[in-house]
């Protein structure tokens, strides 16, 4: 079973639209959560940390749930340019923060 | 933001050839660094990670010979694939982690796309 599991899509969603991505995660001592976004043969860039309180940042709203070992990132009112591959990434332990990342929800928004 | 660049940004080299990567942070220092590794359409997987004054730390199933980190200062550490063959060619992605508020933050460095002939 992988560390970090996610539905590689692809998403096809017009602008506009609302959309949500799930994400489990199989180490109950996981402690830092987060999501990434990256573009096309680029690196990926931090879009947000989750929270078990949930968090909003804009458009993006993530949500955690430790219980269920679950994650879960929405966008409303999506732009083209939110076009990307998602990803869902948990560390284990603190401090530096050795990074897992799952293998990304790939999302399209079209016109 | 901490800025973290890489060398070169892409390399085709020989199979049977050596090629060094370097990833230097330009505004902080690093003391631990990361190389990660990305397949197409696959996820980016730790290969390892950096110590400055110290060895590298391997994750399982990456041959710390074939692999060769050295951390030579600060702000800079360098992935050296020696021997490639065609099955190394991949994406390699180098990250330093910097204090940011109460927590650190991973800065990646743009990525090294290496193809292997």
């Amino acid at each position: 079973r992988k560390e970090v599991e996610q539905d590689p899509g692809p998403f096809n969603v017009p602008e506009g639209a609302t959309v949500a991505f799930n994400c489990t995660y199989s180490n109950s001592a996981s402690q830092s959560f987060f999501w990434y976004r990256q573009d096309c043969r680029k690196e990926p860039k931090l879009l947000m940390s989750v929270y078990s309180s949930g968090n909003e940042d804009g458009r993006f709203t993530a949500q955690l749930n430790r219980a269920s070992q679950y994650i879960s990132l929405l966008i409303r009112d999506s732009k083209l340019s939110d076009s990307a591959t998602y990803l869902c990434v948990v560390t284990l332990g603190e401090g530096f923060q050795k990074l897992v990342f799952g293998t990304g929800t790939r999302l399209l928004v079209s016109p | 933001g901490a800025v973290v660049s890489q060398h070169p940004s892409w390399v085709i080299c020989k199979s049977g050839t050596s090629v060094k990567i370097e990833c230097r942070s330009l505004d902080f220092q690093a003391t631990t660094m990361f190389w990660y590794r990305q397949f197409p359409k696959q996820s980016l997987m730790l290969m390892a990670t950096s110590n400055e004054g110290s060895k590298a730390t391997y994750e399982q199933g990456v041959e710390k010979d074939k692999f060769l980190i050295n951390h030579a200062s600060l702000t800079l550490s360098t992935l050296t694939v020696t021997s490639a063959h065609p099955e190394d060619s991949s994406f390699y992605i180098c990250s330093a982690p910097h204090r940011a508020g109460w927590d650190y933050e991973q800065y990646f460095g743009p990525g090294t796309r290496l193809t292997v002939t």
